[in-house]
């Protein structure tokens, strides 16, 4: 059984530019949640999708958004990118209140 | 504004002895908290989940306790070994139970010498 996984693992973007990032949860899983996570900090929660809709979401700006597949499958997109945006983005998915992460994309942004 | 804070510096301890991580929390009323360990450039690996009304949970080597009068909880590595040098991250419930979106700490670096 894969656990969640991420693409790209890595990826290099210039400021202004536009990202979109990819996340297949774990098998049976039907919640996915994104989080942020900056150079020696905890993740940051972004948001969390449920039945296709954006269930909850964190102190983020809205050029962050994002989407879910009818196979749970999740994408986040970050418009107009800023250096601040330079991170590692995680994704996790869930069933019950047990979070499964994946390896995450590393976020440059020059 | 709520507030997670675990012990600001790394923890070396030797190998066999029992490793103590510190989370506090303020602003909160969590339904549960979670303990989380993550190895550099992978993410999060879920450890143990603990309920308000609970007090203690073991899993193997592990122990967390919650009190939720202090606000704090405990993370016990007991008889640690090498292999358990990482960073461990507490995290609680943002929304009151409700999507199970969690708030994470900055995390303890633990690192266990032989």
């Amino acid at each position: 059984d894969a656990g969640v996984t991420q693409s790209p693992t890595h990826l290099i973007k210039t400021r202004g530019q536009q990202v979109t990032l990819r996340c297949s949860p774990k098998s049976g899983h039907d919640t996915v949640s994104w989080y942020q996570q900056a150079l020696g900090q905890g993740p940051q929660f972004i948001f969390q999708y449920y039945e296709e809709e954006e269930r909850q979401r964190g102190n983020f700006p809205d050029r962050f958004s994002g989407h879910q597949f009818p196979n749970y499958s999740s994408e986040l997109n970050v418009n107009a990118l800023l250096l601040g945006d330079s991170a590692l983005y995680l994704c996790a998915s869930s069933l019950l209140d047990e979070q499964y992460f994946g390896p995450g994309t590393r976020l440059t942004v020059t | 504004s709520q507030k997670i804070e675990q012990n600001s510096e790394a923890l070396n301890i030797q190998e066999g002895k029992t490793a103590t991580l510190t989370c506090n929390y303020t602003n909160y009323s969590p339904a549960y908290l979670q303990w989380y360990r993550q190895d550099p450039g992978r993410g999060p690996v879920f450890l143990l989940l603990i309920r308000e009304n609970e007090k203690e949970k073991r899993k193997e080597r592990l122990k967390v306790t919650f009190d939720t009068t202090l606000k704090q909880s405990l993370f016990h590595i007991t008889a640690s070994q090498p292999a358990d040098s990482a960073t461990y991250l507490c995290a609680l419930d943002i929304f009151s139970n409700s999507g199970y979106a969690l708030n994470f700490g900055k995390g303890t670096s633990l690192l266990v010498t032989p």
